[in-house]
C-alpha cells in the first residue's frame, strides 16, 4: 500500500513564503504531483516532479527527494488568493491510471 | 476549449433511490477517472476508464456502484440504493491518455450528492 503525510493547517501573511511538506511511503510510483482546491471546488494541477529536485512555475515551485520519501510545495509573495487546500498526490502512472491524494493541507492567508 | 463538465452539480435523493452522476471529459481526452471526497479529506480513487472500458476499478465499492463510458456520450456514474454514506463530492478528472507517466489529470466542478 502507500500512504502520505502532510500537515492539516498552514497559516501565513501576505507576501510571505510559505512551505507545504509531504512524505510518503509507497512501493513505486512515477511522481508526486501537487493540487490546489478553493472551497471544495474542481481541484486544480499546480505542479509534477517526476525526478528529485526542484521544479519552479512562477510563485510556485515544488521538490522531491526519492531518497528521503519526501516532497514540499513552496508558495512565495503569498496572496489572499492563496487560501486553499493543498493536496500532494502519488502518481502511479497512466497504466493504473490513479492518483493517491494525500487528506490535504488548508493554507490560510492573512492580510 | 471546455474544461471536465459534471451534472448535475448538486443532487438529493432519498435513501433506496438511485444516482446519476455525468461526466464529459475535455475535448480531446479519452481517459476519465472518478473520485469521492468526503469534508475535511483527500480524494479517494475509484474508477479508471477508457472508452467502452474499464480500466481499474479497485476502488471503487463491490456492490450498488458502477461505471460505465460508453463510444458516445459522458461517462456515468452510477450508486444503486443509495444510503446516507454515500453523501459526498464526486469528482471526475480526465486525461489525454499520454504515454508515460506525465499524463496530468484535469478535474470537473464535482457533484455533491446529499442523500436524505
Amino acid at each position: 500500500g502507500q500512504s502520505l503525510e502532510q500537515p492539516s493547517e498552514v497559516t501565513a501573511v501576505e507576501g510571505a513564503i510559505v512551505q507545504i511538506n509531504c512524505t510518503y511511503q509507497t512501493s513505486g510510483f512515477y511522481g508526486l504531483s501537487w493540487y490546489q482546491q478553493h472551497d471544495g471546488g474542481a481541484p486544480t494541477f499546480l505542479s509534477y516532479n517526476a525526478l528529485d529536485g526542484l521544479e519552479e512555475t512562477g510563485r510556485f515551485s515544488s521538490f522531491l527527494s526519492r531518497s528521503d520519501s519526501y516532497g514540499y510545495l513552496l508558495l512565495q509573495e503569498l496572496q489572499m488568493k492563496d487560501s486553499a487546500s493543498y493536496f500532494c498526490a502519488l502518481d502511479r502512472g497512466s497504466t493504473l491510471g490513479r492518483l493517491y491524494f494525500g487528506r490535504g493541507t488548508q493554507l490560510t492567508v492573512w492580510p | 476549449n471546455a474544461g471536465v463538465m459534471q451534472n448535475p452539480r448538486h443532487l438529493v435523493r432519498r435513501r433506496g433511490q438511485e444516482a446519476r452522476l455525468r461526466c464529459s471529459p475535455m475535448k480531446g481526452h479519452s481517459h476519465v477517472y472518478w473520485y469521492r471526497q468526503l469534508p475535511e479529506e483527500g480524494l479517494k480513487f475509484m474508477v479508471y476508464l477508457q472508452k467502452e472500458n474499464i480500466i481499474d476499478e479497485s476502488g471503487m465499492p463491490k456492490e450498488r456502484f458502477s461505471a460505465e463510458f460508453p463510444k458516445e456520450g459522458p461517462s456515468i456514474l452510477r450508486i444503486q440504493q443509495v444510503v446516507r454514506g454515500d453523501s459526498a463530492a464526486y469528482f471526475c478528472a480526465s486525461s489525454p491518455g499520454l504515454a508515460g507517466s506525465t499524463d496530468t489529470q484535469y478535474f470537473g466542478p464535482g457533484t455533491r450528492l446529499t442523500v436524505l
